[in-house]
């Protein structure tokens, strides 16, 4: 099966510029999730969808981060203003079904930010 | 709060030996515990899981052992080969509400040849 798709795979932005970065779920796949990845440490929940609703945004810089997934497919992630301190990997992953134990995890390539 | 723990945050052993990497967790409706592998440049890669109704389970050289009344599970890889290099992350699923995955801050494995 393909994977979980994210473009592009680098992007270098200077601060309070705005940045886009996109996902498309494993086909069937109901729950996407975006997580950041900063260096040296685990991925951390920043939203995740079953379908189309929003499950969980309690991590997410509301203030300058926002995520939709339309039509409960592919998902787009959008920062702005960006700040340095958002430099990190943002990742993509996606399951079949979020609330069934063994539907695990099936993360993208992944999203390398920098600002500068 | 929800919570994941995991040691060493490094670990380097000689090729052929045995590798173990610890995970604790705080929240005790946690009931799905994954393992990633992460190489350099690359998308974590599950390699491992286990179930809270399960104690142990084992995948050829790697195997995942659970105490569910501690709270903490364990990545064990035997015979290490030098293609086991990457940084290893544990994850404890919640069995209810939003079923978060919460991470642990991973482990980076050097196996030496």
């Amino acid at each position: 099966e393909a994977g979980v798709a994210q473009s592009p795979r680098y992007k270098i932005i200077e601060k309070r510029q705005s940045v886009a970065f996109w996902c498309n779920p494993i086909s069937g796949h109901a729950t996407l999730y975006w997580y950041q990845q900063i260096l040296g440490q685990g991925p951390k929940l920043l939203i995740q969808f079953q379908n189309n609703g929003v499950v969980d945004d309690s991590q997410l810089p509301k203030d300058r981060f926002s995520a939709e997934r339309l039509k409960g497919v592919d998902s787009t992630l959008k920062i702005q203003p960006a700040k340095l301190e958002d430099s990190a990997v943002y990742l993509c992953a996606s399951s079949l079904r979020g609330d069934r134990v063994n539907s695990p995890l099936h993360f993208g390539n992944g999203t390398r930010l920098t600002v500068t | 709060g929800e919570n994941v723990e995991q040691h060493p945050s490094t670990l380097s052993v000689q090729e052929g030996d045995s590798a173990v990497i610890k995970c604790t967790y705080s929240d005790s409706a946690s009931n799905y515990f994954p393992w990633y592998k992460q190489e350099l440049g690359k998308r974590p890669q599950l390699i491992i899981d286990i179930r809270s109704n399960v104690g142990e389970k084992k995948d050829q050289r790697i195997a995942v052992t659970l105490n569910k009344t501690a709270k903490h599970f364990s990545l064990h890889i035997t015979e290490t080969q030098p293609e086991d290099s990457a940084v290893y992350f544990c994850a404890a699923r919640k069995s209810a509400g939003t079923y978060k995955y919460i991470f642990g801050t991973g482990t980076r494995l050097k196996v030496l040849a």
